[in-house]
């Protein structure tokens, strides 16, 4: 069975500083991957990242970064020189069965 | 590109009455995925269908909700009929293909059920 654990219920940051939202997954797959989508107000999800577990490299996407440690079962997103347009929900996701975390409500503050 | 499109965006019925919605995917997209979101929660897969057969149903309450992807295009979800707990937005999806994991979403639809 696969689960994702997302514990921060809510975020603040700062305008243009970084923030990470923590992201924990438990899956027997040998092979996965892991999604980080956003959820504004309208509604629509986003996607913005993803990484698989045997890709070299932690995945970069603009200012999105996933820091994955598969040890650790963790694949926290990092979002550098947050913007105002940054603030909305945060959902950590795995494919297969699709299943999505609780999600982090990301306030950035000006 | 067109992106998915869904309708209505909002509904709002009372309990026991039946609704359904509507999910046009990207054109070409052979995956189609409809998800429920309660209110503070994630996103719970309902239904996946590959073209127009059902690749995973296990989490759709059969005895009330059923979907229908007619000729691997469109699809509509119904509810009938209708529970309170049903209050949700209901989200549609789609993949291009077996090899690219991302799934493109429309906006949804809010579901009141008084």
């Amino acid at each position: 069975a696969q689960k994702i654990t997302q514990t921060q219920p809510g975020m603040f940051v700062q305008e243009k500083e970084a923030v990470t939202l923590d992201c924990t997954y438990d899956t027997s797959d040998p092979s996965y991957g892991l999604f980080w989508y956003k959820q504004p107000s309208s509604g629509e999800m986003i996607f913005l990242i993803y990484q698989g577990s045997y890709d070299q490299q932690n995945a970069t996407e603009g200012r999105y970064s996933l820091n994955f440690q598969k040890a650790r079962k963790s694949a926290n997103l990092v979002i550098s020189a947050s913007q105002l347009g940054d603030s909305a929900m945060y959902f950590c996701a795995m494919p297969g069965r699709y299943i999505f975390g609780t999600g982090t409500r990301l306030k950035v503050l000006a | 590109e067109a992106g998915v499109a869904q309708s209505p965006r909002y509904k709002i019925i009372e309990k026991r009455q039946s609704v359904a919605f509507w999910c046009n995917p990207i054109s070409g997209h052979a995956t189609l995925y409809w998800y429920q979101q309660i209110l503070g929660q994630g996103p719970k897969l309902l239904i996946q269908f590959q073209n127009n057969g059902v690749v995973d149903d296990s989490q759709l309450p059969k005895d009330r909700f059923s979907a229908e992807r007619l000729k691997g295009v469109d699809s509509t979800l119904k509810i009938q009929p209708a529970k309170l707990e049903d209050s949700a937005v209901y989200l549609c999806a789609s993949r291009p293909s077996r090899g690219a994991h991302i799934q493109y979403f429309g906006a949804g639809t809010r579901l009141s059920v008084l």
